[in-house]
């Protein structure tokens, strides 16, 4: 079975400071790795998708992602965040051993202060 | 290009009273479907996908079922709702896999459907 774990359920931090979101997975075989932000009482939207190649990835509204094989991590960072930011990020993952039903994680709480 | 609707965008039922939710997609067809429910504070939860008309598989054992009367419709319906029905209940689709179902294609969610059971 594959699992998603995301580290922080609230993440507190100051327009324009850096921000790192974590996730952890946990899959015997080739993961897709995906991350969604969802923002209040709306639905998800795709932030940025890893299915092979660079494990560097960078998505939309200047996020990126790094996969980790060795960690079995897929953090999300942001070098300067904006108020805008402020919303819910769900980390998730596939696999061809779980019929490529995605798995969601807790999701995080991006709460940006000015 | 292709659109999902969703309605509606906040329901309040009384226990005991039936659900009926209702999601359709637009420009794409065939595509998987999906029902996922949020709870308050917690994360997402697959209740009901479909790879097409009338093949609905469930995730979750519950008081809800799911159908797929046509190849874009998909229906989340209740016949007595329980306190513990009430979330977030979001719709979405993605395109089908070549290998099998799921999506290595991303999910493409509506707006969601906010459900009180009072």
């Amino acid at each position: 079975a594959q699992s998603v774990t995301q580290l922080d359920s609230q993440v507190p931090v100051f327009e324009e400071a850096p921000v790192e979101l974590r996730c952890n997975y946990s899959s015997s075989v080739s993961v897709y790795l995906f991350w969604y932000v969802q923002y209040p009482n709306q639905g998800l939207q795709l932030l940025l998708k890893y299915l092979s190649g660079s494990t560097l990835v960078k998505g939309i509204n200047g996020f990126e992602a790094e996969f980790n094989k060795s960690q079995t991590s897929f953090h999300l960072r942001k070098p300067s965040v904006h108020i805008s930011d402020t919303a819910e990020y769900f980390c998730a993952v596939s696999s061809n051993n779980a019929g490529n039903m995605l798995t969601f994680g807790g999701g995080t709480r991006l709460m940006v202060k000015p | 290009s292709q659109t999902i609707h969703q309605w509606p965008a906040t329901l309040v039922q009384p226990v005991g009273s039936p659900l009926s939710l209702e999601c359709t997609v637009e420009g794409t067809s065939n595509p998987n479907l999906y029902w996922y429910r949020q709870a308050a504070g917690r994360g997402l939860q697959l209740l009901f996908y479909s790879v097409g008309i009338g093949q609905i598989s469930s995730e979750v054992p519950q008081n809800l079922s799911a159908s797929r009367p046509q190849d874009r419709q998909f229906i989340l319906s209740s016949k007595k709702l329980l306190l513990s029905d009430s979330g977030f209940y979001l719709c979405a689709w993605s395109v089908p896999s070549l290998d099998s179902y799921g999506p290595n294609s991303p999910l493409h969610f509506g707006n969601g459907t906010r459900l009180t059971v009072t």
